[in-house]
């Protein structure tokens, strides 16, 4: 078992609702990542972070924003949740040393009404 | 362009039947190339990976791929398919330090 955790699992919100996507692992691993995912599309890659302080944005425009304060957290906040919001969310961790071998949490499914 | 094609959206077998998930990426270099599996309500998992080397690769839960340089492929393989391998289907590509997706085969597992 993997030991990175999403919380909260599911979330119904309102229009320009502050939001925060919590993710933690507790397996030192230096490198987090972020990933949008809808149904029948590819996993894209919206902010990812190689280490404390170091966040950089993906291939996916998202104007959601990630914070690195401590290695084990990388949260994810909206400030103000669109419907065009709505989907899984997925936290990743990985080595520095292994790329490429991923992490992941259940996700975070988000609907903003 | 970076690409990873899962030309199968989804892909019905019977229990016990043999199985084949095709991936095709589109790399000058030799890549690093992953399948992960996702089931209902749970993150993805890792299978098995592709470096360098052999070019067909064990992974766990009985699941196999076998790198094609020539077709550009990298497709999944397990001989018999159990109802617990319901799921969906990743294939990745590893372009420098950014790992690319496919965009999924639902495997459906019929009794």
């Amino acid at each position: 078992e993997a030991d990175i955790y999403q919380t909260p699992r599911y979330l119904v919100i309102g229009t320009g609702k502050k939001i925060t996507l919590e993710c933690s692992q507790t397996m030192g691993h230096d490198k987090m990542y972020w990933y949008q995912q809808d149904p029948g599309m590819e996993l894209h890659l919206i902010h990812y972070s190689y280490g404390v302080n170091s966040t950089e944005k993906g291939d996916l425009s998202s104007e959601s924003t990630v914070s690195r304060i401590r290695t084990e957290h990388f949260p994810l906040t909206l400030e103000s949740a669109r419907p065009s919001h709505t989907s899984q969310y997925l936290c990743a961790s990985s080595l520095g040393e292994r790329p490429g071998e991923l992490f992941f949490g259940e996700g975070s499914r988000l609907t903003v009404l | 362009a970076q690409s990873v094609t899962q030309p199968d959206i989804h892909i019905t077998v019977s229990e016990g039947a043999s199985l084949e998930l095709r991936c095709n990426y589109s790399y000058g270099a030799t890549p690093y190339l992953f399948w992960y599996v996702q089931s209902p309500g749970q993150g993805l998992q890792l299978l098995l990976k592709y470096f360098s080397g052999d070019t067909l690769v064990q992974g766990i839960k009985g699941f196999e791929a076998e790198f094609k340089r020539s077709q550009s492929s990298f497709n999944l393989r397990k001989p018999s398919v159990h109802w617990s391998d319901a799921a969906e289907y990743f294939c990745a590509v590893l372009y420098g330090n950014k790992l690319v997706f496919g965009a999924g085969t639902i495997l459906r597992v019929k009794s």
